[in-house]
Parts: structure tokens; C-alpha cells; sequence
């Protein structure tokens, strides 16, 4: 199953763009990657996801790298609702189970 | 769309009692279910898959027998922490797949349980 690694913590200004990075160095070519957030005690939130292409929504961007071993998710004009652990995920191949990393500490800061 | 609700968001119980929590999802049909756990500053463990109409599948460590799952349907799945100790105090998720789009995961907003 691949994994994902990611920085224990970030800081980022209020208003300025908060670019997550992701290794998934082990992703398999049919494998998605997908970003979820977890405020303090509460359950996570899909964001985005994405194979190979770039995405967007209204709550962030994907870059995926051509060869897919990393990705780095934006959210474009960070707010201190943004504060929370955002986590990476490679869908174990052939489930649907998703295998959480240690995930990314996002402090936005006034 | 795609909500998922757990019930209740919180509970205490008393150490040897069990404890059942619900998982619904209000919006959409889920074959399969998942159960996570949480501890402080830690991240989710995937405990087990809940499948719709059969036994659930436990990863490796859990107990099966301590952590009964039954999904019943395609919109109910249920987690119960039997002879509930201090350890299993903890913060308790479970998440509904979808059959539409990629196969994303919707998850509910956590239980949190405490045995004295």
C-alpha cells in the first residue's frame, strides 16, 4: 500500500497561500490521492482529490507532479478557519480503505 | 449532499458496560462503512470495514469480540464497545464510501467516549 509523508506542522500567514506538500513516492498508476482536514474533535473533511491531472474546487487546488510521487495541495488565501491537520491519503490499491499518515499541522496566523 | 451522522456525539459510561454507537448516512446509500479511533494528538486508525449484509472485516490488533460491527443496512452501521475499560476512551469516527464520483469517503463528526 503506498504511503504518504508529509511535515508535522506549518505556519502561514492569514490571507497568503498555504501550499501542503505530500511524498507518495509508492503510488501505483490507478491509485488516487486524496486531502481531507480535521478541526480539533471533529471528523474529517474531504477537500479534493485527484489522479493525474491538476484539480480545483472552491476550497483548494491539487498539483500532482508528472510522475505522481508528490502533490502539493493550496489553499489560495489562507483564513484562521483553515487551522487544522490536513492529511494526504493513497487509497490502499484494490479497497477502499484509506490508511492515515501523521498529517500536516496547518496554523494560520493572524 | 453526502452526509454522515454518528450517534451520540458523546457518551460516559461506566468501566465493564457497553456501549453502542450509530453511524447514518442521511443522503446516500453506503455498501461499505468504515470504523476509526482516534486518541489525543494522534492520528485515525482504521479499526475495521463494515460491509452491508455481512461480517465485518477487523485489521490486524483489533479485537473483534470487544468491537461488535453489524450494518444492517445501507444506511446504518453500528459499533459496540462491549465491557467498556478506561483504555477504549477514545474518539470514535466512522466514515460511509460512496457509489458516485471517485469512491471519496464521508465522514461523521466523531463520538467520544469516556469509561470511567
Amino acid at each position: 500500500d503506498a504511503k504518504t509523508t508529509q511535515p508535522p506542522s506549518m505556519d502561514c500567514a492569514e490571507g497568503r497561500a498555504a501550499n501542503l506538500p505530500c511524498n507518495h513516492s509508492t503510488i501505483s498508476g490507478n491509485e488516487y490521492v486524496y486531502w481531507y482536514r480535521q478541526i480539533h474533535s471533529q471528523g474529517p473533511q474531504y477537500i479534493i482529490h485527484g489522479l493525474k491531472n491538476n484539480e480545483t474546487n472552491e476550497m483548494a487546488s491539487l498539483i500532482i507532479t508528472e510522475d505522481r510521487k508528490s502533490s502539493t495541495l493550496i489553499l489560495p488565501h489562507a483564513t484562521l478557519r483553515d487551522t487544522a491537520v490536513y492529511y494526504c491519503i493513497v487509497r490502499a490499491s484494490g479497497t477502499y480503505k484509506y490508511i492515515f499518515g501523521t498529517g500536516t499541522r496547518l496554523k494560520v496566523l493572524a | 449532499g453526502a452526509v454522515v451522522s454518528q450517534h451520540p456525539s458523546w457518551v460516559i459510561c461506566k468501566s465493564g458496560t457497553s456501549v453502542k454507537i450509530e453511524c447514518r448516512s442521511l443522503d446516500f446509500q453506503a455498501t461499505t462503512m468504515f470504523w476509526y479511533r482516534q486518541f489525543p494528538k494522534q492520528s485515525l486508525m482504521l479499526m475495521a470495514t463494515s460491509n452491508e449484509g455481512s461480517k465485518a472485516t477487523y485489521e490486524q490488533g483489533v479485537e473483534k469480540d470487544k468491537f461488535l460491527i453489524n450494518h444492517a443496512s445501507l444506511t446504518l452501521s453500528t459499533l459496540t464497545v462491549t465491557s467498556a475499560h478506561p483504555e477504549d476512551s477514545s474518539f470514535y469516527i466512522c466514515s460511509a464510501h460512496g457509489t458516485s464520483g471517485d469512491n471519496e469517503q464521508f465522514f461523521g463528526p466523531g463520538t467520544r467516549l469516556t469509561v470511567l
